[in-house]
């Protein structure tokens, strides 16, 4: 009953820092997405991989990469962050109709 | 760039009482969901609306798409304290892109 897992949870960054958070889902799911929520700005898509070995920029890719590492799982780095980062973060995937999106539970990232 | 206004942003609300979220967008959309967000989770999809003028139940619920696809509602009856959450409506276009709502924060008091 895993279905999507992502870590870390929680997350406090300094400037500058650099991290990866992991997404793994255990659904067959062709499809895997990041987004971040924000408090009144709903999903914003960071980046999605439709399928295994490519990956497409959404609204909001500045300052971030993307790593499909196989069809299972799909990191987001961060390579120098900034308080702008901050935010939840979500992984994402669906199956191969792309009806219904499946969510991790969110990974709070505070970079101060 | 497609927009999908949703409204209320905030609402809180008796127990019992009956409460409608919107959904609008001057885009036409080939299908719309509704994902219900509990604090500390991810969301979860309720339901997808397909054809425009469609109308689906879920117990208490009720969603409707527009006849143009370009707006749905989310009705709730009789509100209980377990429908507090975020509702977030999203609009699905072109090869499966999905437009997000803000979200409706719903706060069901006893």
């Amino acid at each position: 009953n895993a279905g999507v897992t992502q870590t870390p949870k929680f997350q406090v960054l300094k400037t500058g820092q650099s991290m990866t958070l992991q997404c793994a889902q255990d659904m067959n799911h062709n499809s895997m997405y990041w987004y971040r929520q924000d408090p009144g700005m709903g999903l914003r898509l960071i980046y999605y991989s439709a399928s295994e070995g490519t990956t497409d920029k959404g609204e909001v890719p500045n300052g971030y990469n993307v790593s499909r590492l196989n069809k299972r799982e799909f990191s987001l780095r961060l390579e120098s962050a900034a308080p702008s980062q901050t935010s939840v973060y979500f992984c994402a995937s669906s199956g191969q109709s792309g009806n219904t999106i499946y969510f991790g539970e969110g990974s709070w990232l505070t970079v101060v | 760039t497609q927009l999908l206004e949703q409204s209320p942003q905030f609402l809180s609300i008796q127990e019992g009482e009956n409460l409608t979220v919107y959904c609008n967008s001057s885009s036409v959309f080939s299908s719309l969901q509704w994902y219900r967000q509990e604090p500390g989770e991810g969301p979860v999809l309720l339901v997808t609306v397909v054809t425009g003028g469609e109308v689906k139940k879920l117990k208490r619920l009720t969603f409707q798409f527009g006849d143009a696809r370009k707006d749905s509602s989310l009705h709730i009856t009789a509100a209980q304290p377990g429908d507090t959450g975020l509702y977030l409506c999203a609009g699905v276009w072109g090869n499966y892109q999905l437009i997000w709502g803000a979200g409706t924060k719903l706060i069901i008091k006893p």
